[in-house]
C-alpha cells in the first residue's frame, strides 16, 4: 500500500516568514495531493490540493509543488501569521481508491 | 449546509467493553471514511463504504474492530471488548465519490474521543 512521509516533524517560524513542509510517498499510481489543516482540537480541513497533471498550484499565501518523478510534494506558506499555527497533514491518494494515506503531520508555530 | 457529525463527542469506558461510535455524513455524500488519530499523530485509515459496493475493510487493525453503514447514510463503527491501545480520536469523514471521476474532497467530521481505561 502507499506509505507517505513527511518532515519536518515540528517547525517555528517568525511571523512574516515562510514555511516549507515536505513530503514523498511510494505508490507511482497515486494522483491525488491534498493537505489539511487541523487546529487544536478541531477537525481536520483541506486547505489545498494538487493532482498529478499539475505541477504548481496556489492559492493566496499557500502553494503546493509536486514533482512526480521524485515522488514528493511539498506545500509552501509565505508571509505567515499567528492563525498558520496549526497541525499540517499531507496525504496521498489514487482516484479510483479514494481512501487517503496521510503523512504523521507538522506541528507548525508561528511566533509573533 | 449541515457538515459532517459524530457521536459521542466523548467516550470513556473500561477495558473489555464495546462501544459504538457514529457518523452521520453530508446528505448526498456516497462515499464514507473512517480513520484513527492516535495521539500526536497521523489519521490511520480504517474503512471505506462506497454506494452499495463492498466495504473496504483493509484498514481495520483486528478483528475486533467493524463497521456498518445503512444505505448512503448513517455508519457505526464498533470495537469488541476494548484495549487501551484503543484510545485515540476515531473520524469519520464523507465524500462526492462518483466511480470514474477525479477525486473528491473528504469533510470530516469532529470526531469522537475514545478513553479506554
Amino acid at each position: 500500500g502507499e506509505n507517505v512521509e513527511q518532515h519536518p516533524s515540528t517547525l517555528s517560524v517568525q511571523e512574516g516568514d515562510s514555511a516549507v513542509i515536505k513530503c514523498t510517498y511510494s505508490d507511482s499510481a497515486s494522483n491525488y495531493f491534498p493537505w489539511y489543516k487541523q487546529e487544536l482540537g478541531k477537525r481536520p480541513q483541506l486547505i489545498i490540493d494538487i493532482r498529478s497533471n499539475v505541477g504548481e498550484k496556489k492559492d493566496q499565501r499557500i502553494a503546493v509543488t509536486l514533482n512526480k518523478t521524485a515522488k514528493h510534494f511539498s506545500l509552501h506558506i509565505t508571509e505567515t501569521q499567528p492563525e498558520d499555527s496549526a497541525v499540517y497533514f499531507c496525504a496521498a491518494a489514487y482516484s479510483n481508491d479514494y481512501k487517503l494515506s496521510f503523512g504523521a503531520g507538522t506541528t507548525v508555530t508561528v511566533r509573533a | 449546509g449541515a457538515g459532517v457529525s459524530q457521536s459521542p463527542s466523548n467516550k470513556v469506558t473500561e477495558k473489555g467493553k464495546d462501544v459504538e461510535l457514529r457518523c452521520d455524513p453530508i446528505s448526498g455524500h456516497t462515499a464514507l471514511y473512517w480513520y484513527r488519530q492516535r495521539l500526536g499523530q497521523g489519521l490511520e485509515f480504517l474503512i471505506y463504504f462506497q454506494g452499495n459496493s463492498a466495504p473496504d475493510k483493509s484498514g481495520l487493525p483486528s478483528d475486533r474492530f467493524s463497521a456498518e453503514r445503512t444505505g448512503e447514510s448513517v455508519s457505526t463503527l464498533t470495537i469488541q471488548r476494548t484495549q487501551q491501545e484503543d484510545s485515540a480520536v476515531y473520524l469519520c469523514a464523507s465524500s462526492l465519490a462518483v466511480a470514474g471521476s477525479s477525486y473528491n474532497e473528504q469533510f470530516f467530521g469532529p470526531g469522537t474521543r475514545l478513553t479506554v481505561l
